[in-house]
This record gives structure tokens, C-alpha cells and sequence, in this order.
């Protein structure tokens, strides 16, 4: 099974739309870390958040929020407003306890085309 | 600040051809490196990692190999190229020995095996 699970293969909006990418998780540790990255076209993968398994508060940067909820096992990420630059590819990853201290488990990632 | 470069950008090698990509990290010391590989479809698998000079873990077994000769190098190898080869590879950096702590990647090779 799946330990992070990006159902969303590919998202097509309208410059402007709010668009919401999914990313739910699977893990038995209590400590772990959730992580989001964005792959533009160039493919550098560019770090946009971290998260550890304590803290739930929602978090909001710029157009950007995520929201963490433990009881659905899910670290939604939302791009409010969207521009043509936010089109890439998002990845979400995980960081468990019971693993390799420096193993990032990622999703297979979420293509967003944002369309003018 | 801290900086990773990653040479050549692009690299297109017949089958049975070596392989030497390199990284390099700049503005940090002793830090932990990575190889990941990024086939079609989008995945990223990771290769090998290291906390220190000489001190290469595989996570997957396949005829690449790494070599961290120097504490800010990080090098991917190989002797004789496969088509499956093919991808595109990031390198990676992080600090510290607890969990979760923060990656972050270089620009990437494209390999073209053919």
C-alpha cells in the first residue's frame, strides 16, 4: 500500500480558480513529518512546507494554505487565486519514526496546469 | 546561503557506456546527502544517501553506485549504463541526524540512455 497517496494525477484551472491538491498518508508512528515541494518545467524540486505530526494548525503563506488533519490521515494543500506560475508539478513526501531518519517518502506527485 | 549545483545538466550515453554525475553543496558543513532518481511517470525513488565522507547507504540495489569523496561531494556512478537508466537525477542536502529534517534539491541531470 500507498504511503502517501496523491489521487490526483493531473488538475487543469483557470488562472484565478482556487485549486485544492490532495495528499493523504499512511503511517502507525505517532512523530513523523509531512512535507510539500513544487517541480516546475526547469525540474528543480523547490521545498514549500513542513509539517510534524503535533501540529495541526492550519497554515497560510501568501496564496498558499495547507491544511493538516490527523483524523483523516490528509495534508491538503490550497493555491488561492491561481497564477500561470503555479503550474507544475506538487509533490507531497513523509518522514516516519519507524524508518530511516533520513528517508523522505513522497506521493507521485500532482500536475497543475494553470490556464490564463 | 546555501547552494547545490549539479553537472552536467543533461547527458545523453550509449548502453554499456560509464557514468559519473556530480554534486556538489556549498554554504554548509557536514551535511547529509542524497541521489534520487525520477523515471517516467513522475515517482521519486531514492537511491543512496550518506551522513559522512566514506559513508554511502544504498536503498536500492541496481548497477549504480555512490562516492562521497569530499565532505560537500556527492558522486552517482556507473560502469556499464543500462536503457533503464534513464531519468532524471536530483541530489539532495539536509542537516542533522533526527528525523525530518528538511531536503533540498539541486537543479538535476536529464539522463537519456540509448
Amino acid at each position: 500500500a500507498q504511503k502517501v497517496t496523491q489521487a490526483q494525477t493531473e488538475i487543469s484551472v483557470v488562472e484565478k480558480e482556487d485549486v485544492t491538491l490532495d495528499c493523504v498518508y499512511e503511517t502507525r508512528d505517532t512523530t513523523y513529518y509531512l512535507f510539500w515541494y513544487k517541480q516546475p518545467p526547469s525540474g528543480e524540486l523547490v521545498f514549500l512546507i513542513r509539517r510534524n505530526s503535533f501540529d495541526e494548525q492550519n497554515e497560510i503563506s501568501g496564496r498558499y494554505s495547507w491544511n493538516f488533519q490527523k483524523s483523516t490521515s490528509s495534508f491538503n494543500f490550497t493555491i488561492t487565486a491561481s497564477q500561470v506560475v503555479d503550474s507544475a508539478v506538487y509533490f507531497c513526501a513523509l518522514s516516519e519514526e519507524g524508518g530511516s531518519n533520513y528517508k523522505l517518502t513522497f506521493g507521485k506527485g500532482t500536475l497543475l496546469t494553470v490556464n490564463p | 546561503s546555501q547552494t547545490i549545483h549539479q553537472w552536467p545538466a543533461t547527458l545523453v550515453q550509449p548502453v554499456g557506456s560509464p557514468l559519473s554525475l556530480e554534486c556538489t553543496v556549498e554554504g554548509t558543513s557536514n551535511p547529509n546527502l542524497y541521489w534520487y532518481r525520477q523515471a517516467a511517470g513522475r515517482g521519486l525513488q531514492l537511491l543512496f544517501y550518506s551522513v559522512g565522507i566514506g559513508q554511502i547507504s544504498s536503498e536500492v540495489p541496481q548497477n549504480l553506485s555512490a562516492s562521497r569523496p569530499q565532505d560537500r561531494q556527492f558522486i552517482l556512478s556507473s560502469k556499464k549504463l543500462l536503457l533503464s537508466d534513464s531519468g532524471f537525477y536530483l541530489c539532495a542536502w539536509s542537516v542533522g541526524l533526527t528525523m525530518g529534517e528538511t531536503q533540498y534539491f539541486g537543479p538535476g541531470t536529464r539522463l537519456l540512455v540509448l
